[in-house]
């Protein structure tokens, strides 16, 4: 069962675009959300990261936006550039569970020139 | 300072075989996570090992095993391999059992033919 569900597989935004990618869960008790990316032949690198308790975290042009009713939280890639483009995994993890995160299927984005 | 190194980039087993991966953490952070990503697939954790004891497993067969050592680098150890087993094996590491970032290294490519 996938504990975290990421959409689209795939997105292609054109240079100076805004890139969205949405992920949600189901479980109640997850309380901290990070995004990563990952560039081919490398490992995944902490974006950003958000707890429930806030509704938006921004760092330089990468938005968190966390909808807690909803159960649903995006990724907001602003003035997007062709070196963002690489996947993207939204995750999930509960408390005193060590490292246990939960990933996303995860998000191909091709920013074009 | 030197990230996440793992080691070897790539591996070719037979179906049957046993397989060692191995993880040296960034220096100071003490805990190592193992995760497993199939391609086009999110990483999903294996194992989570703090001060020589693991802290958390996660659903992988008992064919799976790991262990860290006194200078908080890690193995993780494959018996009988199959041909599901091809993946990317992502070593990750944080300050310490409950630290929230965890920094990935580049993995290792296990192929299994």
């Amino acid at each position: 069962q996938q504990q975290v569900k990421q959409s689209p597989q795939s997105l292609i935004v054109q240079k100076g675009g805004i890139s969205i990618i949405n992920c949600a869960y189901e479980n109640t008790a997850f309380d901290y959300f990070p995004w990563y990316q990952q560039f081919p032949g490398k490992g995944p690198a902490l974006l950003i990261a958000i707890r429930p308790d806030v509704s938006e975290k921004k760092e330089g042009r990468f938005t968190i936006s966390f909808n807690k009713s909803a159960k649903q939280f995006s990724l907001h890639i602003m003035d997007s550039q062709p070196g963002d483009s690489a996947t993207y995994f939204c995750a999930a993890i509960r408390p005193n569970t060590g490292n246990q995160f939960y990933f996303g299927t995860g998000t191909s984005l091709t920013v074009i020139p | 300072d030197a990230g996440v190194t793992q080691s070897p980039t790539h591996l070719i087993k037979t179906r049957g075989q046993h397989v060692t991966l191995r993880c040296s953490p960034i220096s100071g952070h003490k805990s190592v996570s193992w995760y497993q990503q199939v391609l086009g697939q999110g990483p999903q954790f294996i194992f989570q090992y703090y001060e020589k004891e693991e802290r958390g497993r996660g659903n992988f067969p008992d064919r799976f095993s790991a262990r860290q050592f006194p200078n908080y680098s890690s193995e993780l150890n494959v018996n009988a391999l199959l041909l599901g087993d091809s993946a990317l094996y992502l070593c990750a590491s944080s300050l310490g059992p409950q630290s929230r970032e965890q920094y990935f290294g580049p993995g290792t490519r296990l192929t299994v033919t």
